[in-house]
C-alpha cells in the first residue's frame, strides 16, 4: 500500500503565476487535509475535506487559495497569481474515518516563488 | 489556553537518558490529541492518537498521557538513543469542524 504521494517535490514559479499541487492519499483514504509550513514556523492547518465536499476551509486564505477533492483523482490545491510570502513547503495527509483518526502525511511540496 | 503549546522548544540529552515533553491544549471542545514525530527531511509520522481523559499509551520506549480536563498532555521517552532525534509535535483536533492544531515541537538532540 503506497504511502501519501504529492508532486511535484519541488515548484519554482514566478509572481503572479499559478501553482497547483497534488495530494493522492493512501488507497482507501477519503479524509484529505492540507497544511502549510513557513520558513522557520511550525504546520498551520489550511483546508480539510472529504471526497467532494470542503469539511473546515478556515485556515485558508480568503483570496487564490482554494482546495478540491473530486470524486475520481488527486486532491488538488491551487494558489492563484503567487506572491513571494507563498514560498513555504505544503503538506498534505490523509486518513480513512476523518476526525480523530491517525492522518498520514505525504513528503510534501516545496513551492518557491521568485 | 487559545493555542497549542510545547515545551521546551528544545532539549539536549544523553544516551540513556529519560525525557519528557509537555503539549498544552485548550480543553474546551476537545475531541482528540496527536503526536507526531518528524525526523528532518522526512514526513511527520504519527505516534499516538488519544482521545478520553487519563489516556495512557505506549509504544515502545515512548509513552504519553492525557489530562482532557486541564488540557495537557506528556510525552515521555525512557533511555533516549541516538535514533530518537527528531521533532516531536502535537495537535489538538476539536469539535468545531475538526480544525486541527499544531504545536510548534519539541526538538529533541540525543549525543551518543
Amino acid at each position: 500500500n503506497a504511502g501519501v504521494m504529492q508532486n511535484p517535490r519541488h515548484l519554482v514559479r514566478r509572481r503572479g503565476q499559478e501553482a497547483r499541487l497534488r495530494c493522492s492519499p493512501m488507497k482507501g483514504h477519503s479524509h484529505v487535509y492540507w497544511y502549510r509550513q513557513l520558513p522557520e514556523e511550525g504546520l498551520k492547518f489550511m483546508v480539510y475535506l472529504q471526497k467532494e465536499n470542503i469539511i473546515d476551509e478556515s485556515g485558508m486564505p480568503k483570496e487564490r487559495f482554494s482546495a478540491e477533492f473530486p470524486k475520481e483523482g488527486p486532491s488538488i490545491l491551487r494558489i492563484q497569481q503567487v506572491v513571494r510570502g507563498d514560498s513555504a513547503a505544503y503538506f498534505c495527509a490523509s486518513s480513512i474515518l476523518g476526525g480523530s483518526d491517525t492522518q498520514y502525511f505525504g513528503p510534501g511540496t516545496r513551492l518557491t516563488v521568485l | 489556553i487559545l493555542n497549542v503549546e510545547q515545551s521546551p522548544q528544545s532539549l539536549h540529552v544523553q544516551e540513556g537518558d529519560s525525557t519528557n515533553f509537555t503539549c498544552s491544549f485548550p480543553s474546551s471542545n476537545f475531541y482528540a490529541l496527536h503526536w507526531y514525530r518528524w525526523e528532518t527531511a522526512k514526513s511527520p509520522e504519527a505516534l499516538f492518537v488519544m482521545t478520553l481523559n487519563g489516556d495512557e499509551k505506549k509504544k515502545g520506549r515512548i509513552s504519553a498521557t492525557l489530562n482532557t480536563k486541564e488540557g495537557y498532555s506528556y510525552l515521555y521517552i525512557k533511555g533516549s538513543q541516538p535514533e530518537d532525534s527528531a521533532t516531536y509535535l502535537c495537535a489538538s483536533i476539536n469539535t468545531g469542524g475538526f480544525k486541527t492544531i499544531f504545536g510548534a515541537g519539541t526538538r529533541l538532540f540525543v549525543k551518543a
